[in-house]
């Protein structure tokens, strides 16, 4: 069976500092791995995804995630981070069997402090 | 504007009075999902659509319908709403295919029942 598991319910990080956002996940085939995030009182927006190809994957806000397949991980990283990257990310998994159905981990609120 | 728009933003009603939650996209996506968020439970799926006339129930399909009469529609239907469907609900839409974007999701309905 499919889950994904985000083992950190909050991360909290200085402002310029490196951040990194944990995902693991666990498919029976091929892993579609995406990130969402959500501000307050608005709905999930993708950030990036991986369906294949190289392992590191860039997305919207200077947001990338590195896709490693022997620790079946997709964590969430960002060079410098901001205030405004404050929020609530959540990590989803579908796998290549057709069913078109999405895992949400449970979330793992950031709070970049300044 | 690409968007999923669901409606009502808020709604407080009484245990057994019927409701609907519309939701209505205007990308032409083929699969429509609903989700509800709990805290510390993450996104969990009530029902899904692959197609018009096509769905199937998600994880937590107990006290809630769906129809897709229409590509751009997929109302949520609470026949007899219980406090314990109090939540906050998210419709969503993907374009599947051999290139998966991921969802767009609508901005949430807050649902409490008294």
């Amino acid at each position: 069976a499919q889950s994904v598991a985000q083992p950190e319910d909050q991360v909290n990080v200085a402002e310029g500092n490196p951040l990194t956002v944990k995902c693991t996940y666990s498919v029976s085939g091929n892993p579609y791995l995406f990130w969402y995030v959500q501000y307050p009182n608005r709905g999930l927006q993708f950030l990036l995804k991986y369906i294949t190809g190289d392992n590191l994957v860039k997305g919207s806000y200077g947001f990338e995630a590195e896709f490693n397949k022997s620790q079946t991980s997709f964590h969430l990283k960002k060079p410098s981070a901001l205030v405004s990257d404050s929020a609530l990310y959540f990590c989803a998994v579908r796998d290549d069997s057709g069913t078109y159905k999405y895992i949400f981990g449970t979330g793992t609120r950031l709070k970049v402090l300044a | 504007e690409a968007q999923v728009t669901q409606n009502p933003r808020y709604l407080i009603t009484v245990t057994g009075k019927k409701l609907t939650v519309t939701c209505s996209q205007n990308m032409n996506h083929e699969y429509m999902s609903w989700y509800r968020q709990d805290p510390g439970l993450g996104l969990r799926q009530i029902y899904y659509s692959m197609n018009v006339e096509v769905t199937d129930k998600g994880d937590v399909p107990e006290g809630y319908k769906v129809s897709r009469k229409e590509k751009r529609n997929f109302p949520l239907i609470l026949e007899s709403p219980s406090p314990n469907q109090t939540s906050l609900y998210f419709c969503a839409s993907s374009q599947q295919g051999s290139e998966d974007y991921g969802y767009t999701f609508g901005s949430g309905t807050r649902l409490t029942v008294v």
